[in-house]
């Protein structure tokens, strides 16, 4: 149980164009979501929070309305990357939190974007 | 404010011998502690928590970490490393002031490679 689905796992588009990208929770309700971006120095960097059926959090420095989030279902959210820029190439993970339990995260595969 | 630190950038084992991954953590509270592995290109798996109870936690793949409060840590172990085990592990925490909306915080990150 408690698998993450994230898609697509790699997407190469061009500057100027958007992207969006799917994380879905399969065998369980997630009401909270969690955008991370990976750096090629391997740190993980909290993007937002995902709550279904209300607005994202947004951590500090991130362009919320560059990086736009939406959970409008307890299975669905999308991160969307508008007019992207190669300075957004990166890999972008997902992650849904576990209601059953102690709330530990279950991740998705991760997104590698590469803007041309 | 939370915080989890792994002051080991790279950990060196030769197969079969033992290894440890270090994770030390600051939260205002009592401690949610979990560890994550990471293969090259793929999301985040959970390997184990700590919530509360017995110190010594054991989870996926024969690991093991141990929670030391007055040390405040909570290292990761196995007694016996594959070549297998080579990948990227992460340490995290959470506060135990529960609400759907606390985060999980990561530490950098400890690349574990083991040698034949």
């Amino acid at each position: 149980g408690a698998v993450v689905s994230q898609h697509p796992s790699r997407v190469i588009c061009k500057s100027g164009t958007s992207v969006k990208i799917e994380c879905r929770s399969l065998d369980f309700q997630a009401t909270t979501m969690f955008w991370y971006r990976q750096f090629p120095k391997k740190s993980l960097m909290l993007m937002a929070t995902s709550n279904e059926g209300s607005k994202a959090t947004y951590e500090q420095g991130v362009e919320k309305d560059k990086f736009l989030i939406n959970h409008a279902s307890l299975t669905l959210s999308t991160l969307t990357v508008t007019s992207a820029h190669p300075e957004d190439s990166s890999f972008y993970i997902c992650s849904a939190r576990y209601q059953g339990g102690t709330g530990e995260l279950f991740f998705g595969e991760g997104s590698r974007l590469t803007v041309l | 404010a939370q915080s989890v630190a792994q002051p080991e950038d790279q950990v060196n084992v030769a197969e079969g011998n033992p290894l440890t991954v270090k994770c030390t953590y600051s939260v205002s509270g009592n401690p949610y502690l979990f560890w994550y592995v990471q293969y090259p290109n793929r999301g985040l798996q959970f390997l184990l928590k700590y919530i509360t109870g017995d110190n010594l936690v054991k989870g996926s793949y024969g690991f093991e970490a141990e929670f030391n409060k007055s040390q405040t840590s909570f290292h990761l172990k196995k007694p016996s490393a594959l070549v297998s085990d080579s990948a990227l592990y992460f340490c995290a925490v959470r506060d135990i002031m529960y609400s759907s909306a606390s985060k999980i915080i990561f530490g950098s990150g400890t690349r574990l490679s083991i040698r034949p």
